[in-house]
């Protein structure tokens, strides 16, 4: 069955730090989105893709970057750490339009900055 | 741009009770509306979502929705609770080829 993969799922770092998560999905579908999830915040868009070679900045991009290579893999870096980047990360995916159609989820990173 | 303001951090019902979540939208174009549901320690599904067309919208388990335009509302109903009800639910909007907009969310609890 195809499906999409978060890794790691727990992460500590220190402030500072260079951290990548990964988000990797066998749908093959051409968009991919990085949200942040926090109390009393929902979900917001960090960055997303269209397809290879494509990246779009979303609603609280600064301090993330993102790079589509294939269709399949879309890893979020977060260049420094900062304590306020500490939340849970989620990649989702769909097949057409962000507008249209529905966004397949990973099962998050719980990521914890000290 | 486009934002979703869900009425109610927390709703509470018994099991067997009408679910009634609340989300109200701006969008300065005609919008597509979505509700997820996300269970613990888990991502988001898709319950139901609206383009165009019959604006009163069925989804999974039982759920369903209605866009009302005058009032720029899309609340979640379901007319009888179930245990395995409870989640986080998430009403989200999006402007045609603009970036998903997500609510606060609203925890449900189903009580026996």
């Amino acid at each position: 069955d195809a499906e999409i993969t978060q890794s790691p799922r727990h992460k500590i770092t220190e402030t500072g730090r260079q951290v990548t998560l990964a988000c990797h999905q066998t749908w093959n579908h051409n968009n991919m989105f990085w949200y942040r999830q926090d109390l009393g915040h929902g979900l917001r868009l960090i960055h997303y893709s269209y397809g290879v070679h494509d990246t779009n900045k979303g609603e609280v991009s600064d301090g993330y970057s993102v790079s589509r290579s294939n269709t399949e893999d879309l890893p979020l870096t977060l260049e420094s750490a900062a304590s306020s980047q500490t939340s849970v990360y989620f990649c989702a995916s769909s097949e057409r339009g962000l507008a249209v159609a529905e966004q397949f989820f990973g099962p998050g990173t719980r990521l914890t900055v000290l | 741009a486009q934002s979703v303001t869900q009425l109610g951090s927390h709703v509470s019902v018994s099991e067997g009770a009408l679910v009634l979540l609340r989300c109200n939208y701006s969008s300065s174009v005609p919008p597509y509306l979505f509700w997820y549901v996300q269970y613990p320690n888990q991502g988001l599904q898709l319950l139901l979502k609206y383009t165009t067309g019959a604006t009163l919208v069925k989804g999974i388990n039982g759920f369903e929705a209605e866009f009302k335009k005058s009032e720029t509302s899309f609340h979640l109903t379901k007319p009888s609770a179930h245990m395995s009800d409870a989640a986080e639910y998430f009403c989200a909007v999006s402007e045609r080829g603009n970036d998903m907009r997500f609510g606060a969310g609203t925890r449900l609890t189903v009580k026996p």
